[in-house]
């Protein structure tokens, strides 16, 4: 049940933005967005919950279709500090009993 | 407030041989979750414990074994090690029961290579 992510790598210049997609094969209950540095763990950026809850960073924006059992996470305006791999993890009960990670996106900022 | 704390950093062992890794979760978290990271296999996903049982378990052969403390210390075990199981294994903690709607904190993880 691991959620497919695209683009796997995406190369973006500051000031540029980025879309990056999570998808599942079944129905969501929640998706999350972890960004992970060289080197560093994983860093919580934000959680989408069916039924439209969200929590996480302001500066964060992202969307979950619930009908399309995808969610996209919105990189605007990027700056350096927002290279690393993000990855996404899609939740299909509450307890996430069933809970899986994707395999990650691959982005780098460059000047 | 300290963070995910996991030791050792780094560990070499040979073929054959066991390991035990250990994860302190952030004061107050009773759940944690164990990951292994491979280039290209994402976070896998290994076990989650709470209150000292074991709630759920990933597609993981019997090697790899796991056990949390009442102080919510975790340990994680892999016996019979093979070259395969080289990886990052990265620990979580959480304030909630559930996963799925509760934000992790992730420990630096234990870069474990066997040779």
């Amino acid at each position: 049940q691991q959620p497919v992510q695209s683009p796997q790598a995406v190369i973006l210049r500051e000031g540029e933005d980025a879309v990056i997609n999570c998808s599942s094969s079944k129905a969501l209950y929640s998706v999350h967005w972890y960004r992970q540095k060289h080197g560093e763990a994983p860093v919580f950026l934000m959680i989408l919950l069916k039924g439209g809850e969200q929590k996480g960073h302001e500066k964060i924006s992202a969307s979950f279709n619930e009908k399309k059992q995808q969610s996209s996470l919105y990189l605007t305006a990027s700056q350096l500090s927002y290279s690393g791999t993000y990855f996404c993890g899609t939740g299909y009960s509450v307890t996430g009993n069933q809970f899986y990670f994707g395999t990650g996106t691959s982005l780098t900022v460059i000047p | 407030k300290a963070g995910v704390t996991q030791t050792p950093r780094y560990l070499i062992k040979t073929r054959g041989q066991q390991v035990t890794l250990s994860c302190s979760p952030i004061s107050g978290h009773r759940s944690v979750s164990w990951y292994q990271q491979t280039p290209g296999q994402g976070l896998q996903f290994l076990f989650e414990y709470f209150s000292e049982t074991q709630r759920n378990k990933g597609n993981f052969p019997g090697r790899f074994s796991g056990r949390q403390f009442s102080n919510s210390r975790s340990e994680m075990n892999v016996s019979t090690l093979e070259l395969g199981d080289s990886a990052l294994y990265l620990c979580a903690s959480s304030l909630g029961q559930g996963r799925g709607n509760t934000e992790a904190f992730f420990g630096q993880g234990t870069r474990l290579t066997v040779v």
